[in-house]
């Protein structure tokens, strides 16, 4: 299995643009999972999804920050306007089942200017 | 809700100095316990898990943890570490029909 796959690995850009981090979990996967890693805050859960379905978004930092899960192996993080205080790493990860073990991608490190 | 404390936030020792960190939990219920390894500018990785059974779990790399109920902890130990177990380690909780909750971390530095 190629294990949990996020894109890009690295994105920079300046703040008021639009940023969309990409995942894709382990195929078979029923719950998918959106943290951001930063060294103030560590590792902060900010949605997951069960069958593709947000269960709890009470994570998410503000209306700015909004994620979909449009099918089984597809889910998106969108940032709109990015700002600076959002750099950060953005790891996915997916699970059998939500209170199963969870697999992390590589995470996707953004850096907003 | 489910919370997982773990105790030190910044632990040092040398090359075959013996290691634990500690994780204690709060649920009175069935749960799923694991510790997670996060490597210099690396993704979380699972060390160790354990679900039932033997509370004495073995994972990779020489690492093995305890679950006593009891205590409500399911702390993290290597009789001897190495200068590649410098990491940033996470216990992590789940409860019946919740997702997994994770501690703040511990971040270990092994000096060669």
């Amino acid at each position: 299995d190629a294990g949990v796959i996020q894109s890009p690995r690295h994105e920079v850009t300046e703040m008021g643009q639009e940023v969309t981090l990409r995942c894709k979990p382990i195929s078979g996967h029923n719950s998918l999972f959106w943290y951001r890693q930063t060294m103030m805050r560590g590792l902060e859960l900010l949605i997951y999804f069960n069958n593709n379905v947000p269960i709890d978004d009470s994570g998410m930092p503000e209306d700015r920050f909004s994620a979909k899960m449009p099918n089984a192996s597809f889910s998106t993080l969108k940032i709109q306007p990015s700002e600076p205080r959002d750099s950060a790493v953005y790891f996915c990860a997916s699970s059998l089942r939500h209170q199963e073990t969870q697999y992390f991608g590589p995470g996707t490190r953004l850096l907003v200017l | 809700a489910q919370s997982v404390s773990q105790h030190n936030h910044h632990v040092i020792l040398s090359e075959a100095a013996s290691l634990e960190l500690g994780c204690n939990y709060s649920y009175g219920g069935t749960v799923n316990l694991f510790w997670y390894v996060q490597y210099p500018g690396q993704h979380l990785q699972l060390l160790l898990k354990y679900f039932s059974g033997d509370p004495l779990v073995k994972g990779i790399k020489g690492f093995e943890a305890e679950f006593i109920k009891s205590k409500f902890s399911f702390n993290l130990r290597k009789p001897s570490v190495q200068w590649s177990d410098t990491a940033e380690y996470f216990c992590a909780v789940g409860a019946a029909g919740n997702k997994l909750t994770f501690g703040g971390g511990t971040r270990v530095l092994v000096k060669p």
